[in-house]
């Protein structure tokens, strides 16, 4: 069965500042990997997704992830982050075609002015 | 389209009441789900179903029960409701098989519901 870990509870960053946030998961074969973020008292979203191809996939709200498969990583990144950005984050993992996903416990990012 | 819909927003319950979340989505999906979602935990499957009348559990699926009579409509039952059940719901849907978002779970605003 297929697992994800987020190692990062919460994460406090400063507007304007990079943010990257840590995804391992575990499966035996390529999985398929998605971000989403859910925003206070609200569903969650989907950022971005992997199926297959190019490791480096770009999300909606400027985001963008990389699929490492020697590391079991799939880590979020972004450039410069806006106050809108903090909310809580997502990583999942599916089997293709399962249609199940396991998602991880999730981070915590705080924007600070 | 109106996407996933889930009714109640909030519920408070007393231990041993049922009750009936709902969930219905309008984009002809065959995939649904129930996930709840606690503090430290993610999310975590309850129920599913690949299409009208087939469901199968999930991570977590007791004290819950599903049916799936129609593709647009997911309900999940509480049967005696339990302080472990206080937790947000979410239900989510998917696209059938081969179309270009498959496997792309789209999420309901979420039922947060306390019991007591």
């Amino acid at each position: 069965a297929q697992s994800v870990t987020q190692p990062d509870i919460h994460i406090t960053v400063s507007e304007g500042a990079s943010l990257e946030l840590r995804c391992n998961y575990s499966y035996g074969a390529t999985p398929y990997l998605f971000w989403y973020v859910q925003s206070p008292g609200q569903g969650l979203q989907l950022l971005l997704k992997y199926f297959s191809g190019d490791t480096l996939v770009q999300g909606i709200k400027g985001f963008e992830a990389e699929f490492k498969r020697s590391q079991s990583s799939f880590n979020l990144r972004k450039p410069s982050v806006h106050w809108s950005d903090a909310a809580e984050y997502f990583c999942a993992v599916g089997a293709p075609g399962d249609y199940k996903l396991s998602f991880g416990a999730g981070t915590t990012v705080t924007v600070r002015a | 389209n109106a996407g996933v819909t889930q009714t109640p927003k909030f519920q408070v319950l007393k231990t041993g009441q049922s009750m009936t979340l709902q969930c219905a989505q309008d984009m002809n999906h065959e995939y649904m789900s129930w996930y709840r979602q606690d503090p430290g935990m993610g999310l975590r499957l309850i129920h599913y179903s690949v299409g009208a009348g087939i469901t199968d559990q999930g991570e977590v699926p007791n004290g819950y029960n599903v049916s799936r009579s129609t593709t647009e409509d997911f309900p999940l039952r509480l049967l005696s409701a339990a302080p472990s059940q206080t937790s947000v719901y979410f239900c989510a849907s998917s696209p059938p098989s081969g179309t270009p978002s498959t496997d792309t779970q789209y999420f309901g605003p979420g039922t947060r519901l306390t019991v007591l």
